[in-house]
């Protein structure tokens, strides 16, 4: 069965500080993946998709940048983090033949 | 730009007590609605409403695609503390690989 991995749980970071955050998935090949953040109030804010290896469609303009070096592995990076980039995180996968999006259990970021 | 609004923002009731929740949207080539429960951190899948697929129903939960209208419900009955979550509404496109969320309805069941 698919799992997916994504940490770490928790961070507290300084602004100005990089940041990278990691999301693999195992038992599926060449899935979607997709960078989530979900601040309160604000639902689920798409920051990031990839349809396969170096593919990365960008949603929102900002500072954090995303690579998949892998097939199964989804990196969400900054080089410089601001008090706004803190928030919950969620890394999600799915396939062409499973429509339904599979979310990892999530980063809270706390940027201080 | 696609769209979705979930309503109420937020929802107390008593255990036992029956809810709707409801999913309006605007997307372009429409393919498919999902609801989603949000607990404590990752969002777990409940539903998928397509064109061919408009009525879905396990246990207590049970949802409703209205194309004509452009919204969904989803229905609760009999409701348990356990129920108590964040209930998220997405929709998709067929040009698209991505989901667009709703802001989500927080509904807590008190005992």
């Amino acid at each position: 069965s698919q799992t997916i991995h994504q940490w770490p749980a928790t961070l507290v970071q300084p602004v100005g500080s990089p940041l990278s955050l990691e999301c693999t998935v195992e038992g599926t090949s060449n899935p979607n993946l997709y960078w989530y953040r979900q601040a309160a109030g604000r639902g689920l804010q798409l920051l990031f998709y990839s349809v396969g290896i170096g593919q990365i469609s960008s949603e929102v303009p900002q500072n954090l940048s995303a690579s998949r070096p892998q097939d199964r592995q989804f990196i969400l990076s900054s080089k410089k983090l601001l008090l706004s980039d803190s928030g919950f995180y969620l890394c999600a996968w799915s396939s062409l033949e499973d429509s339904p999006l599979h979310f990892g259990n999530g980063t809270r970021l706390t940027v201080t | 730009e696609d769209k979705v609004v979930q309503s109420p923002l937020s929802l107390v009731v008593h255990e036992g007590d029956t809810v709707t929740l409801n999913c309006s949207y605007e997307v372009t080539n429409f393919r498919s609605l999902l609801w989603y429960k949000q607990e404590k951190k990752a969002p777990t899948f409940l539903f998928m409403l397509t064109s061919s697929g408009i009525e879905k129903k396990s246990g207590r939960l049970s949802s409703i695609l209205d194309k004509k209208e452009l919204s969904s419900i989803l229905n609760i009955t009999a409701t348990q503390t356990g129920d108590s979550a964040i209930y998220l509404c997405a929709v998709e496109s067929w040009w698209s690989e991505k989901l667009v969320f709703g802001k989500g309805t927080k509904l807590t069941v008190n005992p």
